[in-house]
């Protein structure tokens, strides 16, 4: 079984600064699919950023973008020019590549809060 | 289009007790998922069903059942509710395919049980 571990429970930054959240992974499948999602104070689960693991270019979303290391199996979420909109709940989470039917593996989170 | 919609919001339920969990896409989507995400954890897959009469186990089935009779629905039952059962419940769908779609999470109920 694959696990998902993110180290940070909480980060705070200053707006407009940028910050780098934190994942690592472990499994024994070489095709899968890693994903970033924001969970506001809504509860509403939020997909910023996904990154196919037979792609060696890392995705890249405006502001979002990843460093995905395979060989590490490392998976880090990277916040440009941070808004007070960003403050979240960010987990990490991953899938193995068989169309989606499994369902998601998340990690336990990290409480991102952008100080004014 | 709605998306992916939860009934109730919010319960209260005595331990023992028993309920259902409503959720409904309007997107035709095949694969439909429950999630639970206990206090200060990730979500946690409990069943998930790919398709009209055909479900299965996830992580954390364990006194939970569901059903799919249509493509649109995908109700969770509780039975003999537990206060490890108290967890903000998530419903999910997204359409098949390679590459991976999306995803959609619906708004979540809030389950408390003493």
């Amino acid at each position: 079984a694959q696990t998902v571990t993110q180290s940070q429970p909480e980060m705070s930054v200053q707006e407009a600064e940028t910050v780098t959240l934190s994942c690592t992974y472990d499994t024994s499948e070489n095709n899968y699919y890693l994903f970033w999602y924001k969970q506001p104070p809504s509860r509403q689960m939020i997909l910023v950023i996904r990154q196919e693991a037979y792609k060696q270019q890392n995705a890249t979303e405006n502001r979002f973008s990843v460093n995905f290391q395979k060989a590490a199996k490392s998976f880090s979420l990277k916040i440009s020019d941070s808004q007070l909109g960003d403050t979240a709940m960010y987990f990490c989470a991953f899938m193995f590549s068989g169309g989606g039917a499994d369902g998601l593996t998340f990690g336990k989170g990290t409480h991102l809060i952008i100080q004014p | 289009n709605a998306g992916v919609t939860q009934t109730p919001k919010f319960r209260i339920l005595k331990i023992g007790q028993s309920m259902t969990l409503q959720c409904t896409q309007d997107m035709n989507h095949n694969y439909m998922y429950w999630y639970r995400q206990d206090p200060g954890m990730g979500l946690k897959l409990i069943y998930y069903s790919v398709g009209a009469g055909i479900t299965d186990k996830g992580e954390v089935p364990n006194g939970y059942n569901v059903s799919r009779s249509t493509t649109e629905d995908f109700p969770l039952r509780l039975e003999l509710a537990a206060p490890s059962q108290t967890s903000v419940y998530f419903c999910a769908s997204s359409p098949p395919g390679i590459p991976y779609n999306e995803q959609f999470f619906g708004p979540g109920t809030r389950l408390t049980v003493l």
